[in-house]
């Protein structure tokens, strides 16, 4: 079965550092990933997305990912943090095919906290 | 705005009783997925429909049940509610073909269930 695992469920940077937030997949086959944010009170929006090709993905807001196989990891990366990123983050898989083909399976999530 | 609709936002109601949660996914959108998010149990996948047929099933209780109409709206019943019911419930809509999900999913904002 597909898992997705979030190292740390806190994370703290101050205003101007990096972050990075760290996932990691199990699958017996590279799946899709995806990076989702969720403010308070709202749904969740999609930052980034992996399928195929080009393993360094930008999304919005300045985030990106990479997709490295031989770590079987996604982490997600912010040059310099704003308050504005401060915020749940979500890390998802889903298989490429097969029968649970559009399936998500979610990390456990990692809220970000930004400092001044 | 996302495009995708949930209706109500909040609804509190007594153990036992049955309720029912609706969604309109994003104009185009074939697929509509449900998840339940909870504090101890994260984000949880409970079913897909896909052009009014249920494609994918996850961790949906047997109290609970949906369905997707015709016209694509898709509605989540949940009965015999029990005080671990309550959570957050979203709904999700993709476009992809097949009901795949390679372009991620749009989520709506969710119905807050609270069961007293």
């Amino acid at each position: 079965a597909q898992s997705v695992t979030q190292l740390g469920s806190h994370v703290s940077v101050s205003e101007g550092a990096l972050v990075l937030l760290r996932c990691n997949y199990s699958s017996s086959v590279p799946p899709y990933l995806f990076w989702y944010v969720q403010y308070p009170n709202q749904g969740l929006q999609l930052l980034l997305k992996y399928t195929t090709g080009a393993t360094l993905v930008k999304g919005i807001n300045g985030f990106e990912a990479e997709f490295k196989k031989s770590e079987t990891s996604f982490h997600l990366t912010k040059p310099s943090a704003h308050m504005s990123d401060a915020a749940e983050y979500f890390c998802a898989a889903s298989p490429a095919g097969g029968t649970s083909y559009g399936k998500l399976t979610f990390g456990q999530g990692t809220i970000l906290t930004v400092h001044p | 705005d996302s495009g995708v609709t949930q209706t109500p936002k909040h609804l509190i109601t007594a153990t036992g009783q049955r309720v029912t949660l609706r969604c309109s996914p994003r104009s185009g959108d074939l697929s509509v997925y449900w998840y339940q998010q909870s504090l101890d149990q994260g984000l949880q996948f409970l079913i897909q429909y896909y052009n009014g047929e249920e494609r994918a099933k996850g961790n949906i209780l047997e109290r609970f049940s949906a369905q997707q109409f015709p016209d694509l709206h898709s509605e989540l019943n949940l009965s015999s509610l029990e005080l671990g019911d309550s959570a957050l419930y979203f709904c999700a809509s993709s476009v992809a073909r097949g009901g795949g999900v390679s372009g991620g999913y749009t989520f709506g904002s969710g119905t807050r269930l609270t069961v007293v």
